[in-house]
């Protein structure tokens, strides 16, 4: 069983859309993460997540938003996409703060 | 300026060689993470820590919080520790801030 698991992993699609990224952990954790990591591979988080607080990283456009329908899932919406969105998309979980992060494998998304 | 550098950028090691890699910080921090980015892109955590030394087989990692200051090191490197090791610090207030990782190569 995959403790963080994230789909699709490949995502291709056009300028302006709407489209999701779905995640689930199965590790009983309370705390989400979408990080970005860019052509450069930098890596950069993007929202924090658990049952207390919503942190969101300011330089975050709003077209992204998490959503969160439960402990297990956090999905990552993206509205109206733009070419610059083009990265590979990383989840992850942790016991609040105060244990390593498990990360997901990855959605790779091109905007074309 | 980024709040986390890391030092080497890349780094080229013969199989054996004792390994280290370094993380300087600027801001205060709640904990330090060094992670693992594999050649196929899967990212894995190595240590969390908030003070003093860990150790997980030939992997040690030790802070000085009063330096800002962490390093990793690998010891009897082999070619399948080649990948980007990646420092991030986890600042007061649940922001965290990423180095921009160190390429690591063990030629065999």
């Amino acid at each position: 069983d995959t403790a963080v698991s994230q789909t699709p992993k490949y995502l291709v699609t056009q300028m302006g859309n709407d489209k999701s990224i779905k995640c689930e952990q199965n590790l009983g954790h309370d705390t989400m993460y979408w990080y970005k990591q860019d052509s450069k591979k930098f890596l950069k988080i993007m929202f924090s997540y658990n049952n207390k607080e919503l942190i969101i990283n300011e330089t975050v456009p709003n077209r992204f938003s998490p959503k969160s329908p439960d402990k297990a899932h956090l999905n990552l919406h993206i509205n109206s996409l733009e070419l610059g969105d083009s990265a590979v998309y990383f989840c992850a979980s942790s016991q609040e703060y105060r244990t390593k992060l498990f990360f997901g494998s990855g959605t790779q998304l091109s905007v074309l | 300026k980024n709040e986390v550098e890391q030092s080497p950028q890349n780094l080229t090691a013969q199989e054996g060689e004792f390994i280290t890699i370094n993380c300087s910080y600027s801001v205060g921090i709640s904990a330090l993470h060094w992670l693992q980015q594999h050649p196929g892109g899967g990212i894995v955590s190595l240590f969390m820590l908030s003070s003093g030394k860990k150790k997980h087989g030939r992997l040690i990692a030790t802070i000085n919080i009063q330096e800002k200051h962490s390093s990793l090191h690998i010891t009897a490197s082999h070619p399948r520790d080649s990948a980007v090791y990646i420092c991030a610090v986890r600042k007061t207030g649940n922001q965290f801030y990423f180095g921009t990782g160190t390429s690591l190569t063990v030629i065999p």
